[in-house]
């Protein structure tokens, strides 16, 4: 059984600093873990993934992530935060290279202030 | 198409009615999943097939939900009878089956409001 949960419901930051989006995961296997974007009105994209390479992972749009085992963590972050970087995020975890059991965290909305 | 295409978009259906919800997915996509979206909260998982086979309906809610992929492409999601718990987005995603990155690439969703 697997599972995401994403420590904030809503992050608020100002333009041009840093986003850091949390999130923790549980898995009985070698996971795969994703993030996710929701734009309104929009289909979910896929920012970035980890599938047991490196455990620093790039995404588009300045986007990296961490995948640390030791604290079963794999937060979203970005050096300098863009007004279309508003939107929702989510977190996902799989069964390494099974997409069939995809489980979603409940989503961080990131909010960019002017 | 270039992607997942599912309509209607958006869906109002009275207490009781039935509703059918379609997916495109991606031209030579072999996996393909439906989740559900509540307000405010993350995708649940509903189903999933492979071509025309559905390997996986644990998620599906109750009996009132039956999905189908009858030639191994386009994909029916219906609601039968449906109540107002039913309100939420349903979202459609394919996947190719080589290579398996675990990516999902999904649709914008059939907002469906039940009144």
């Amino acid at each position: 059984a697997q599972s995401v949960t994403q420590l904030d419901s809503h992050v608020s930051v100002s333009e041009g600093t840093p986003v850091l989006l949390r999130c923790n995961y549980s898995s009985s296997y070698s996971p795969s873990l994703f993030w996710y974007v929701q734009h309104p009105n929009k289909g979910l994209q896929l920012l970035l993934k980890y599938t047991s390479a490196a455990t620093l992972v790039k995404g588009i749009n300045g986007f990296e992530a961490e995948f640390k085992k030791s604290e079963t963590s794999f937060h979203l972050t970005k050096p300098s935060a863009h007004m279309s970087d508003a939107a929702e995020y989510f977190c996902v975890v799989s069964r390494m290279y099974n997409n069939n059991d995809m489980r979603f965290g409940a989503g961080t909305r990131l909010t960019v202030k002017p | 198409g270039a992607g997942v295409s599912q309509s209607p978009r958006y869906k109002v259906a009275k207490r009781g009615q039935d509703v059918a919800l379609r997916c495109d997915p991606i031209s030579g996509h072999v996996s393909l999943f439906w989740y559900q979206q509540a307000l405010g909260q993350g995708p649940e998982f509903l189903t999933y097939f492979q071509n025309e086979a559905q390997l996986d309906k644990s998620g599906l809610p109750s009996d009132r939900f039956f999905a189908e992929r009858p030639e191994g492409s386009v994909s029916t999601l219906k609601i039968q009878r449906t109540q107002q718990e039913d309100s939420a987005v349903y979202l459609c995603a394919s996947s190719p089956d080589r290579p398996n990155t675990g990516e999902l690439f999904f649709g914008e969703g059939s907002r469906l409001t039940v009144l």
